[in-house]
């Protein structure tokens, strides 16, 4: 069973960057797919922030592409989330994922990170 | 607001059949598959349908999807109180380079 866990500060200032950690089990980044970041501010919809594959060729949302970086570390199974110069916009709830062919299969629990001084 | 754009909300009985509608364009559910996603109140989002119209291993066959076009539509069949949730379709866009959502369907079972 591929379960992904979520991890790193539920609070952040403004201004600051917000870094998120995804650890995989049940499955070995290196033989394959797509894995990425998904957020939900609260009473919100779905927003997809970035995404990379396991030899860390990557995408990002475009409207977040200049405050976003999304890279992957094999060795430890694990994949991360840097967001720069956040503001209150940014609370959400973050769920990092796997990503199949045109579906999200398998997601984390989610994080819930505050944007607040 | 979505490019993908879907209703805010649908109602139905339990044992009725409800469909949520999904519209996009050629850049996105026109040339890409779609998928469904069902989210209970803090959970997780989880996977129903991929590739247009496939389910994954445990999804029951009330939980049906469709594509025409540039439009999608999830349908349920013998409703359930369980089925009370929000649903979410999702697709690639080739002119954003992205994935995207639609903003999302509350279902109601009265």
């Amino acid at each position: 069973q591929v379960r992904l866990q979520e991890s790193g500060p539920g609070l952040v200032k403004p201004s600051e960057t917000l870094s998120l950690t995804c650890g995989v089990s049940g499955y070995s980044i290196s033989d394959g797919y797509y894995w990425g970041w998904i957020r939900q501010p609260p009473g919100k919809g779905l927003e997809w922030i970035a995404t990379i594959s396991h030899s860390g060729n990557t995408s990002y949302n475009p409207s977040l592409k200049s405050r976003v970086t999304i890279s992957v570390d094999t060795s430890k199974n694990q994949f991360s989330l840097k967001l720069t110069s956040v503001t209150a916009a940014d609370t959400a709830v973050y769920y990092c994922a796997r990503l199949i062919l045109g579906a999200i299969d398998y997601w984390g629990q989610g994080t819930l990170v505050t944007v607040s001084s | 607001q979505s490019v993908l754009t879907q209703p805010p909300s649908v109602s139905a009985a339990p044992g009725q059949k409800v469909t949520i509608s999904c519209s996009g364009s050629s850049s996105n559910i026109g040339n890409n598959y779609v998928s469904w996603y069902q989210q209970f109140p803090g959970t997780a989002p989880k996977l129903l349908i991929y590739e247009n119209n496939k389910r994954p291993s445990g999804i029951p066959d009330r939980f049906s999807g469709s594509k025409s076009g540039a439009s999608a539509s999830l349908a349920i069949t013998g409703l359930q109180t369980g089925d009370e949730a929000d649903y979410y379709c999702g697709s690639w866009d080739s002119s954003l380079s992205g994935r995207l959502f639609g903003g999302g369907t509350k279902l109601t079972v009265l």
